[in-house]
């Protein structure tokens, strides 16, 4: 079956540092790749996606690629933000076979100014 | 994007009652999920609504507990029913595939429903 495994949490930053959370998966066809992000008391919003090898996605500074040959799909930012800090969930879908979402733990960032 | 209501937004319930969820969208959707996420942890997939059809479930998740309705393409609800303490957790439905956008393979959130049961 499909699985997605993560870096776990939590993680405390310094503004402006990289970060970096891990990411790989296991499917069983092409999946498609997201991250997640969850902010203080609001709801789940997309952050980037990828639906192909080499594809890479990137959002509000946040960057993904997606690597087949290591079925991993790692999120990094060059400078963080203490606006930033929230719970990063990455997860996966399997279409047109499975367009149910599997998740992965989530990795809470927080990021000190 | 979809903008997902959800309502209620949040409840506090006595143990062995039922609770009804309320998801609204506000286009047609080929696809409505029903997902938990308990207090730290991450979201697990209850089942899929389907229109005109009886909602599919996920290993662990029963009809009887969580009955689905999807009477079209933009309502559905999950019941939680003979609730108790365990069963507090946020419920949370997803949307997939506008009428454009089908080919994009994104799901969208509404905001969460925040449930505790004492």
């Amino acid at each position: 079956g499909n699985s997605v495994t993560q870096m776990e949490g939590p993680v405390t930053l310094s503004e402006e540092a990289f970060l970096t959370i891990n990411c790989t998966y296991t499917a069983t066809g092409y999946p498609s790749l997201f991250w997640y992000v969850q902010y203080p008391g609001e709801g789940l919003q997309l952050l980037l996606k990828a639906t192909k090898a080499d594809d890479k996605g990137s959002n509000k500074g946040f960057e993904a690629t997606y690597r087949k040959e290591t079925t991993s799909f790692h999120l990094e930012k060059g400078s963080v933000q203490v606006s930033d800090s929230a719970v990063y969930f990455c997860a996966l879908s399997d279409p047109p076979n499975d367009y149910k979402l599997s998740f992965g733990a989530g990795t809470t960032v927080t990021v000190r100014a | 994007s979809a903008v997902i209501s959800q309502k209620p937004s949040r409840d506090i319930c006595q143990r062995g009652t039922s609770l009804t969820i309320q998801c609204q969208v506000d286009s047609q959707v080929t696809m409505m999920f029903w997902y938990r996420q308990q207090p730290g942890q991450s979201l697990t997939l209850i089942a899929t609504a389907n229109q005109g059809s009886e909602a599919t479930y996920e290993s662990g998740f029963v009809i009887d507990k969580f009955p689905i309705s999807r009477p079209n393409l933009t309502f559905s609800t999950l019941t939680v029913s003979n609730m108790s303490p365990e069963d507090s957790s946020i419920y949370l439905c997803s949307v997939e595939g506008f009428s454009e956008l089908a080919a994009d393979n994104e799901q969208f959130f509404g905001p969460g429903t925040r449930l505790t049961v004492l």
